[in-house]
């Protein structure tokens, strides 16, 4: 069985940082792609961002570039995400997900994890 | 960057009615775009790849069309489980895109 398990949300400051770790098993994690998309209370779905199975392409939104990384240790079936200069805004659901893209296969997603940026 | 717009943003439909949303995105995106239904409360569920390819185990109630830039997804009718809200997302690009989504309600 898939599962993808979502940790390190939680409250932070303005212009803190947090770390979500996503911890993966079911499938052969060093195969595929990986992502991170979020939700804000009540909004819609935004991709946040995204790597290859070798970390060889990495993608960001535009509202987190240059402040969130993205990162992946196929070793430990793990991915993250590195929010640095957390902004209100960033306060979200955040969902690990290994997304179909191009590929039949289904789409697998964590339960999702909240991260709430307030002073 | 490629942008995602959906129409209707919402809509009202009985049981049994055949709806239609669109997507339009603002750079052509040959066939990379997939449908997502979500539920209050859980994790997204995607329907369509490849604009128009069922996924396994998706009711064929639920259909895609178009490539470059016009995409459509269709219910042909509407059952009580469908009521939720619709999202197209694009893989063509980084940085990936969703739809604002469409949110659809009982009648």
């Amino acid at each position: 069985e898939v599962q993808l398990v979502e940790s390190g949300g939680g409250l932070a400051q303005p212009g803190r940082s947090l770390r979500l770790s996503c911890a993966a098993s079911g499938f052969i994690f060093g195969d595929y792609a990986m992502h991170w998309v979020r939700q804000a209370p009540g909004k819609g779905l935004e991709w946040v961002s995204g790597i290859t199975w070798n970390s060889g392409s990495i993608g960001y939104a535009d509202s987190v570039k240059g402040r969130f990384t993205i990162s992946r240790d196929n070793a430990k079936n793990s991915l993250y995400l590195q929010m640095n200069t957390l902004r209100v805004e960033d306060t979200a659901f955040y969902f690990c997900a290994k997304l179909g893209g191009t590929s039949p296969n289904t789409d697998y997603w964590g339960q999702g994890i909240l991260v709430t940026v307030s002073s | 960057d490629i942008q995602m717009t959906q129409s209707p943003s919402s809509l009202s439909a009985p049981v049994g009615d055949r709806v239609s949303i669109t997507c339009r995105a603002s750079q052509g995106i040959r066939s990379d775009l997939g449908w997502y239904q979500q539920k209050p409360g859980k994790a997204p569920k995607r329907l369509i790849y490849a604009a128009s390819s069922l996924q396994s185990g998706v009711p064929s109630r639920f259909s895609g069309s178009g490539s470059g830039t016009e995409f459509t997804l269709t219910i042909s009718s509407l059952q009580p489980e469908d009521f939720a809200t619709y999202y197209c997302l694009q893989h063509n690009t980084y940085p990936w895109t969703f739809g604002p989504g469409t949110k659809v309600e009982i009648k």
